[in-house]
């Protein structure tokens, strides 16, 4: 499997700014995916990132919330902007290699 | 859109013993089931995968069983053991891994 890896690990943000989040592949893919955790929760498709293209966003997940970059085929970022408590959730970029999903290491952010 | 149901949300079973999840998934054309065990503070990791073309399949001490008229799939762990403490997500998706569609978990503890 791939080596993905994310920075931040993890960060506490105040209520009204926004993160961005890096995740690097070792390996070239044509989409990445990002998910999020809230706490003590399941995992939830944000978004799918196309090298080229738009992100496409999932059901009551919008681009002015969560706009995301995929400059390259080993590189993605997801914002998540204007933030609130309730963003609060690990938010987890993954790809598909060999046929399966694999996750980041996971961004723990917590808003105040 | 798809729906995965997953119990029990919690099992607690004695070492040594077996250990079974059950998920059911509400789209006849999903295709593609794996389950991930997630250790506190880390990413999920995927331990064992199934597709639509095959009713069971053995990994060691896991094992997955897929009913497709039913629209179910179980994770069987036998000879349990203390590492195999964690939260088990199971998935299902009509597109192999992309867009995977997690049930809501389940939080298994070992007792020595």
């Amino acid at each position: 499997s791939a080596v993905i890896s994310q920075k931040p690990s993890r960060d506490i943000c105040q209520r009204g700014t926004s993160l961005t989040i890096q995740c690097q592949v070792d390996s070239q893919v044509t989409m990445m995916f990002w998910y999020r955790q809230q706490p003590g929760q399941s995992l939830t498709l944000i978004a799918t990132a196309n090298q080229g293209s738009e992100a496409t966003y999932e059901s009551g997940f919008v681009i002015d919330k969560f706009p995301i970059s995929r400059p390259n085929l080993t590189f993605s970022t997801l914002t998540v902007s204007n933030m609130s408590p309730e963003d609060s959730s690990i938010y987890l970029c993954s790809v598909v290699l060999t046929g399966a999903l694999f996750f980041g290491s996971g961004t723990q952010l917590s808003v105040l | 859109g798809e729906n995965v149901e997953q119990h029990p949300s919690t099992l607690s079973v004695q070492e040594g013993d077996s250990a079974v999840i059950k998920c059911t998934y509400s789209d006849s054309a999903s295709n593609y089931f794996p389950w991930y065990k997630q250790e506190l503070g880390k990413r999920p990791q995927l331990i064992i995968d199934i597709r639509s073309n095959v009713g069971e399949k053995k990994d060691q001490r896991i094992a997955v069983t897929l009913n497709k008229t039913a629209k179910h799939f179980s994770l069987h762990i036998t000879e349990t053991q203390p590492e195999d403490s964690a939260v088990y997500f199971c998935a299902a998706s009509k597109g192999g891994a992309q867009k995977l569609v997690f049930g809501q978990g389940t939080r298994l503890t070992i007792n020595p």
